[in-house]
């Protein structure tokens, strides 16, 4: 019944080593969402698709990369990780043509720990 | 200041307690809102959408002040499993598909 199904769950990797995370969907929604959000924080929007097309949020620094090759699968990719960047990261879908009211469903995140 | 506001609390309550939140926002522009619950460690899920004329879900009530852009949230009876954080989330003005979180309200219910 899993909808939003993020891999891995907890991802450790050294200062600098590229990582990956990935979302997949099945709900068929058009839109998917990835979310930083840190201890106490709100969720920070990095950016997202509307379909095939990437939006980027003004703020997302460029080592944060985004791919989605099809409707149900999309990747964060963090180049060169720095501390900074340990924080729990949210794919997220939505379907806005369909659910008037805008409703998100989030995936159980990955946790990524920097060393 | 933020685009949504709340009170981190914590709220710490006894069982049955009534707690209420609230949240301002200022975009005047928003269209949707809503209240996400948000457990330790775990991902938001989405508590209630929140409309105009108010709204309830069991012990659950929801209003909107569109005037004032402000949002409150009413929790009747606690339960010791209500203990979450609440997230309060609008819309943006660029984009009514893209949400505002609120950094949220901590609520701890105890026996």
């Amino acid at each position: 019944d899993a909808m939003v199904i993020q891999n891995p769950r907890y991802q450790v990797t050294q200062f600098g080593k590229p990582v990956t995370l990935s979302c997949s969907q099945t709900l068929n929604h058009n839109v998917m969402y990835w979310y930083q959000q840190k201890s106490s924080q709100a969720p920070k929007l990095l950016f997202h698709y509307y379909d095939k097309d990437f939006n980027n949020e003004a703020d997302t620094p460029d080592n944060f990369q985004s791919r989605r090759p099809n409707t149900s699968f999309c990747f964060l990719d963090i180049r060169s990780p720095g501390l900074g960047d340990a924080a729990m990261y949210l794919c997220a879908t939505s379907s806005p043509m369909i659910r008037q009211n805008n409703e998100q469903f989030f995936g159980p995140g990955t946790r990524l720990t920097v060393l | 200041r933020k685009e949504v506001e709340q009170d981190p609390g914590p709220f710490n309550v006894p069982e049955g307690a009534t707690v209420a939140f609230n949240c301002t926002y200022s975009n005047s522009a928003s269209q949707s809102f809503f209240w996400y619950r948000q457990d330790c460690r775990k991902e938001p899920k989405l508590l209630m959408s929140v409309y105009s004329s108010g709204n309830e879900d069991g012990r659950f009530t929801a209003q909107l002040n569109r005037a004032s852009q402000y949002i409150s949230l009413l929790i009747r009876d606690s339960k010791l499993s209500d203990s979450a954080t609440y997230l309060c989330v609008v819309s943006r003005m660029d984009s009514s598909y893209k949400l505002i979180f609120g950094s949220g309200t901590r609520l701890l219910v105890r026996p």
